[in-house]
């Protein structure tokens, strides 16, 4: 039962660089989401998927884009990486709506940007 | 008309005592009000959600208090005890089959002395 799996863990990168965090979900979960968490700020949403090929903006999704070719996979890419990217990014899944269900968190990928 | 507001920031409570957290929202639309608890080097956790048509809810020492009226809901934690030490985060979200985006609070870390 590994749920949401984040990788990687950890990683600096230099401004400008390019990378892709990856998330993988094993319950078979139709929604996917990325946020960032910044001290003082709570979580915020980057981007989100409702299904396996669609994607859609969350609440600051500038200077990050996601695909999700496949239904358990989320990917988050960074094309040109800024210092004001350096954060904690957290994928989360859940069932479809209907009624509520909890997002499962991923135990996140810590980030520097320098 | 987005944004959870949380407070406090931080809480340090004594072993046996109430934790209690507030949060404060604008949109009305808002149908689904839950608690998430994340302990260092973790992701958020589900603890306790609540929606608008329940003033209360109660699971264990965690009790969610909801003023539909004023626009506010809390978390309160009895007898509270050094495991509870976390970063507790509220969040809000609207049930428009649209991914069920969760809006989140600020946090409060709160530290439970022996």
């Amino acid at each position: 039962n590994a749920g949401v799996t984040q990788t990687p863990k950890f990683r600096v990168l230099k401004t400008g660089q390019s990378m892709t965090l990856l998330c993988a979900q094993d319950m078979n979960h139709e929604y996917m989401y990325w946020y960032r968490q910044d001290p003082g700020m709570g979580l915020r949403l980057i981007h989100y998927s409702v299904g396996e090929g669609t994607t859609a903006k969350g609440e600051v999704p500038d200077g990050y884009n996601v695909s999700r070719l496949k239904k358990q996979n989320f990917l988050l890419g960074l094309e040109s990486a800024a210092p004001s990217q350096t954060s904690v990014y957290f994928c989360a899944s859940s069932y479809s709506t209907g009624r509520r269900q909890p997002q499962h968190f991923g135990d996140g990928t810590r980030l520097s940007i320098l | 008309q987005q944004q959870v507001k949380q407070s406090p920031q931080s809480l340090i409570v004594q072993k046996g005592g109430i934790s209690i957290i507030n949060c404060a929202y604008e949109n009305t639309a808002f149908d689904y009000f839950p608690w998430y608890q994340q302990f260092p080097g973790k992701g958020p956790a589900l603890l306790i959600a609540i929606r608008p048509d329940v003033s209360e809810k109660k699971e264990g020492r965690f009790t969610i208090s909801f003023n539909k009226s004023a626009k506010q809901f809390s978390l309160h934690i009895m007898d509270s005890q050094p495991g509870d030490s976390a970063t507790y985060f509220c969040a809000a979200s609207i049930d428009n089959n649209q991914g069920g985006k969760l809006i989140f609070g600020q946090g409060t870390e709160l530290s439970v002395k022996p």
